[in-house]
């Protein structure tokens, strides 16, 4: 079964230029988390979809952060314009749906440099 | 206070050795509590949840402490394959947030 695909897996922008991520989560997982991961810390999530919904997404810098998951399966996370501090690892990952918790399969990520 | 909070780290320990993660949360109505391990510039993947009675993987052992807002892991006969870094995961209450600790690295060395 193929895991959660995401790409590029590397970009690098200079800054005040748009950029864009694609992830296509595991078949079959209705929920989708991207998050973004500095240097030295853990996964803070920017946003989460239930389907098309976007249930969660406190965490968006919605001044230059969008994202759409338009037909409920592949999502894109865009920035414009990028900013230096915006330099990460943006992670994607995928669940099955529930009131639980159910595992998050995680995506290789898309390193983002931007200069 | 970060909401969720790991030992800084790293922890550079021999092979054979036993090691002890600790991670405290600040909300105490969450819910769920996991282990999950990176290695080195890899994605994220569930190590093993945590229950209230504690629980146990082979080597691994978690430990939930409710009344102290703590939890912890225990690696016992560490091997060079167990070197990454082991993330703290905490489901909050309301929704899904779930709020990832900072890591702790671990080292084993032969």
């Amino acid at each position: 079964e193929a895991g959660v695909v995401q790409s590029p897996r590397y970009k690098i922008i200079e800054k005040k230029q748009p950029v864009a991520f694609w992830c296509n989560p595991i078949s079959g997982h209705n929920t989708l988390y991207w998050y973004r991961q500095n240097l030295g810390q853990g996964p803070e999530l920017l946003i989460r979809y239930e389907n098309e919904e976007a249930v969660d997404d406190s965490q968006l810098p919605k001044d230059r952060f969008s994202a759409e998951r338009l037909k409920g399966v592949d999502s894109t996370l865009k920035i414009q314009p990028a900013e230096l501090g915006d330099s990460a690892v943006y992670l994607c990952a995928s669940s099955v749906p529930g009131q639980g918790y159910y595992e998050q399969y995680f995506g290789p990520g898309t390193r983002l440099t931007v200069t | 206070r970060k909401e969720v909070e790991q030992d800084p780290g790293p922890f550079n320990v021999p092979e054979g050795a036993t090691v002890a993660f600790n991670c405290t949360y600040s909300n105490s109505a969450s819910q769920s509590f996991f282990w999950y391990r990176q290695d080195c510039r890899k994605e994220p993947k569930l190590l093993m949840s945590v229950y209230s009675s504690g629980n146990e993987d082979g080597r691994f052992t978690a430990q939930l402490n409710r009344a102290s807002q703590y939890i912890s892991l225990l690696i016992r006969d560490s091997k060079l394959s167990d070197s990454a870094t082991y993330l703290c995961v905490v489901k909050g209450n309301g929704g899904f947030k779930t709020i990832f600790g900072a890591g702790t690295r671990l080292f084993v060395k032969a």
